[in-house]
């Protein structure tokens, strides 16, 4: 399995650009996070999938924040209009059922920086 | 709500053992998971305790106390590629949530 696969890596863009982030889960995993980490705040459940369905989005820092998961191996994070304090590494992560004895699979992150 | 408190930072000597010590305040537990995670890296999944007791998985152990509301990671033989962070988590499960909560992280450095 190829695991968490995240687009892009690395995105550098300016202030009130519209910003999509990818996430392909693990086939078959149910479940799938976004993830904000700062250095101030370190790791944030932003919102969280379960079968495509969004179940808290309680995390998302405002409205200009937006997740979609149009089928069972895709999602995107939008942000829109994107500001420097959006600055972070954003993860996607799957996991399988709501067993936590395999833990979240995580993917590599995208590096976001908004100047 | 939910609180996790682990210490800033660790140093240690390779071949030394090293305990990562992670208090939790939780309105309702259902374990408790480790995740190392290197520079720049994901975090990946170490562990997981769900009943009192220690589980050992190679070099890695995991404790957890319930009544304690206290856990700890235990790298021994420790080598210099096992400087990384180390978070702890926990679940937050309240009404139809199902979501982990990380603590701040803990930062460690193995020196030869």
């Amino acid at each position: 399995d190829a695991g968490v696969i995240q687009s892009p890596r690395h995105e550098v863009t300016e202030m009130g650009q519209e910003v999509t982030l990818r996430c392909k889960p693990i086939s078959g995993h149910d479940y799938l996070f976004w993830y904000r980490q700062t250095m101030m705040r370190g790791l944030e459940l932003l919102i969280y999938f379960n079968n495509n369905v969004p179940i808290d989005d309680s995390g998302m820092p405002e409205d200009r924040f937006s997740a979609k998961m149009p089928n069972a191996s895709f999602s995107t994070l939008k942000i829109q209009p994107s500001e420097p304090r959006d600055s972070a590494v954003y993860f996607c992560a799957s996991s399988l059922g709501e067993q936590l004895d395999y833990g979240y699979t995580f993917g590599s992150g995208t590096r976001l920086t908004v100047v | 709500g939910q609180s996790l408190e682990q210490p800033s930072e660790v140093t240690a000597v390779e071949g030394a053992i090293v305990q990562i010590n992670c208090t939790y305040q939780t309105s309702g537990f259902y374990g408790l998971s480790w995740y190392q995670q290197h520079d720049g890296g994901a975090p990946t999944f170490l562990s997981y305790n769900a009943l009192d007791g220690l589980e050992e998985t190679g070099r890695f152990s995991s404790f957890l106390s319930r009544s304690d509301s206290y856990g700890y990671l235990l790298l021994q033989e420790l080598q210099m590629k096992d400087s990384a962070s180390y978070f702890c988590a926990v679940r937050d499960w309240r009404g139809a949530t199902n979501k982990l909560i990380f603590g701040t992280g803990t930062l460690l450095a193995v020196q030869p």
